[in-house]
């Protein structure tokens, strides 16, 4: 069966520190793989998806990025963390566009 | 732009009632999805209905699809204190490997 890890599961950062979350999958292969952001009571906000490796697509330009540096791993980078940048991310896989299954999540907290 | 708007944005009932969330969305779609999100927690996918599809149900769930109205309906039926969580709607653009999201539902089923 399939499994989606994401790590840490709370980060408490100060403004302009490095951000570095990670999100892997197990089994399956060529997985889209998405990077959401969430507000508090809010909807998801899509930021980045992935069709396969080295492929990224930016739904919303801000200060972050991702990379897949492995079929199955997904990360979501920022060089400065903005106060802004405090939320719920959430990393989700799916076969193609159909449905999506989601990581546990991390709470970032930018102080 | 937002594609999926669900209505109410919260709705409180007692146990054993029904209850019905609304979606809407803006432009053609392959098909829709509904998932649940307990607080604190990733989304789970709970249905998906296709474009060609009017009525879908799912143990105590039943979705609706009106493509005309561009709108679909959840129903959770005979409800139970374990169904509050946060509700959402989320829809695909055709040809596009993503989905988008609605702001969902706060429902709170009281024992």
């Amino acid at each position: 069966s399939q499994t989606i890890h994401q790590w840490p599961a709370t980060l408490v950062q100060p403004v302009g520190s490095p951000l570095s979350l990670e999100c892997t999958v197990e089994g399956t292969s060529n997985p889209n793989l998405y990077w959401y952001r969430q507000a508090a009571g809010r909807g998801l906000q899509l930021l980045f998806y992935s069709v396969g490796i080295g492929q990224i697509s930016s739904e919303v330009p801000q200060n972050l990025s991702a990379s897949r540096p492995q079929d199955r791993q997904f990360i979501l980078s920022s060089k400065k963390l903005l106060l802004s940048d405090s939320g719920f991310y959430l990393c989700a896989w799916s076969a193609a566009a159909y449905e999506q299954y989601f990581g546990p999540g991390t709470r970032l907290t930018v102080t | 732009s937002q594609q999926g708007e669900e209505d109410p944005q919260a709705l409180s009932i007692q146990e054993g009632e029904n209850a019905t969330m609304n979606c809407s969305y803006k432009t053609s779609i392959n098909n829709l999805q509904w998932y649940r999100q307990n607080s604190g927690r990733g989304l789970v996918h709970l249905i998906l209905i296709r474009s060609n599809e009017r009525e879908k149900h799912s143990g105590r769930l039943r979705v609706t699809l009106d493509t005309s109205k561009k709108s679909s309906s959840l129903l959770i039926t005979a409800s139970r204190a374990a169904d509050t969580a946060s509700y959402f709607c989320a829809t695909d653009a055709q040809g596009a490997q993503k989905l988008v999201f609605g702001q969902g539902t706060r429902l709170t089923i009281n024992p």
